[in-house]
């Protein structure tokens, strides 16, 4: 049974700041994995999705990096800023079956 | 990123009462949606997956009499909560996946959740 894991659960950090998210997987046999942000409140945003033959995937300030074989992802956030705040969540999907989600990491930039 | 709404985005009723939720894909058609469950702080519940027009697959331990869901075409799917209680007073999210087009495939979109509170 697939197992996602994220490291930290909580994070604070001042504006201006680079931070690094961790995700980890016990099955590496996936399709693919996504990131998300999720508002209180709101439903999930969907940030990035790396396919399992792809290594990285960038939009903005935003960077994903996959190691399938070592079962890990991270997301990257270059220059936070107070609007990043939120919840995110990684989620991996195995060939045709649901994406199974890590319990996020509650994200705060400090102004 | 497509497009996901939900409608209505929260809804009070009567405890017996029956609620529909309504999940659209606006700019992609979606062989498959996803309803979820949330509550506070916790991550999401897959409740069921709902292939268009076929019957939907429930996960062990929902209640499929009491959580109807129809996918009556690519961009539509209902969830139906009969006789509501205030145990089912939660946040439902609906989601769809792509299967190529303008969008990467296989990848997930959700709606904005539905705040359902049953007095």
């Amino acid at each position: 049974k697939q197992e996602v894991t994220q490291i930290p659960a909580a994070l604070s950090v001042p504006e201006g700041e680079n931070l690094v998210l961790n995700c980890s997987f016990t099955d590496s046999a996936i399709y693919n994995l996504q990131w998300f942000r999720q508002d209180p409140g709101k439903g999930l945003t969907s940030l990035l999705l790396i396919q399992s033959s792809q290594r990285e995937q960038t939009s903005g300030r935003l960077n994903a990096s996959l190691d399938k074989s070592s079962g890990r992802s991270t997301l990257y956030i270059a220059a936070s800023q107070p609007g990043d705040s939120a919840t995110y969540l990684c989620a991996v999907r195995a060939s045709g079956s649901r994406l199974t989600f890590g319990e996020g990491t509650q994200l705060t930039v400090n102004p | 990123g497509a497009v996901v709404s939900q409608h209505p985005s929260w809804v009070i009723c009567k405890s017996g009462t029956s609620v529909k939720i309504e999940c659209r894909s606006l700019d992609f058609q979606a062989t498959t949606m996803f309803w979820y469950r949330q509550f506070p702080k916790q991550s999401l519940m897959l409740m069921a997956t709902s292939n268009e027009g076929s019957k939907a697959t429930y996960e062990q331990g929902v209640e499929k009499d009491k959580f109807l869901i129809n996918h009556a075409s690519l961009t539509l799917s209902t969830l139906t909560v009969t006789s509501a209680h205030p145990e089912d007073s939660s946040f439902y999210i609906c989601s769809a996946i792509t299967s190529g087009g303008p969008y990467s495939y296989n990848e997930q979109f959700f709606g904005p959740g539905t705040r359902l509170t049953v007095l």
